[in-house]
């Protein structure tokens, strides 16, 4: 069964640095391009980010370039977004995502960054 | 930015009525290689996204065959057959033709 669980989570002060996590299991990791997107509370869906199958490839939203970095491990079947110089307005549940739009397409269960001081 | 357009927002239905969740986009979402790229999620009370639709019209595995998806154009639509109570939740569609990927407003359907 597939399984994408994301951790790292938590409350960081405007200015601060979260590195989040994205353990995948139950499929071929290393085949399939992943994805961050968030959902702040009440709101609706965000794409943040995206990374091809072997890393070298990435995209971002206006919003985050310069401050997020995607990247992911297939040794260790991990997807990461480091998030530096965080904003109150990064405040969302994160959901990493596999092949969305796609027949593979999954999601996690999510992790909440609250951003305030 | 290509902008998906949902109506309506808000979509009470009976029970065993069917429903139905129109989605505009401000392009063409075929890519080159004849592909759809777009999707339509459910998100349930507490819980992540799951897709329902993928590549436009493809019924994901484990969807009920309640849930249909059609393309015309630029002019996509979600339909359920008969609505059942576990089908509330908030239904958005996306594009993933290019990024960033962007998401519809979302449809919350609830149950009179």
């Amino acid at each position: 069964e597939v399984h994408l669980a994301e951790s790292g989570g938590g409350l960081v002060q405007p200015g601060g640095s979260l590195r989040l996590s994205c353990a995948a299991s139950g499929y071929s990791f290393s085949s399939y391009w992943m994805h961050w997107v968030r959902q702040a509370p009440g709101k609706g869906l965000v794409w943040v980010s995206r990374i091809n199958t072997d890393g070298r490839t990435t995209d971002y939203a206006d919003s985050v370039k310069g401050r997020f970095t995607i990247s992911r491990d297939n040794a260790k079947n991990t997807l990461y977004l480091q998030m530096n110089g965080l904003r109150v307005e990064d405040t969302a549940v994160y959901f990493c995502g596999r092949d969305l739009s796609g027949e593979y397409d999954n999601w996690g269960q999510g992790t909440l960054v609250t951003v305030s001081s | 930015d290509i902008v998906m357009t949902q109506s309506p927002l808000s979509l009470p239905v009976t029970p065993g009525e069917p429903a139905s969740i129109s989605c505009r986009s401000s392009q063409v979402l075929v890519h080159s290689n004849g592909k759809i790229f777009m999707a339509w999620y459910l998100q349930k009370p507490g819980q992540s996204p799951q897709v329902l639709i993928y590549l436009g019209f493809n019924r994901a595995s484990g969807v009920p065959d309640r849930f249909s998806g059609s393309v015309s154009g630029t002019d996509f639509t979600l339909k359920i057959s008969r609505v059942e109570a576990e089908d509330v939740g908030i239904y958005y569609c996306m594009q993933a033709l290019q990024t960033p990927y962007t998401f519809g407003q979302g449809t919350k359907l609830e149950i009179k």
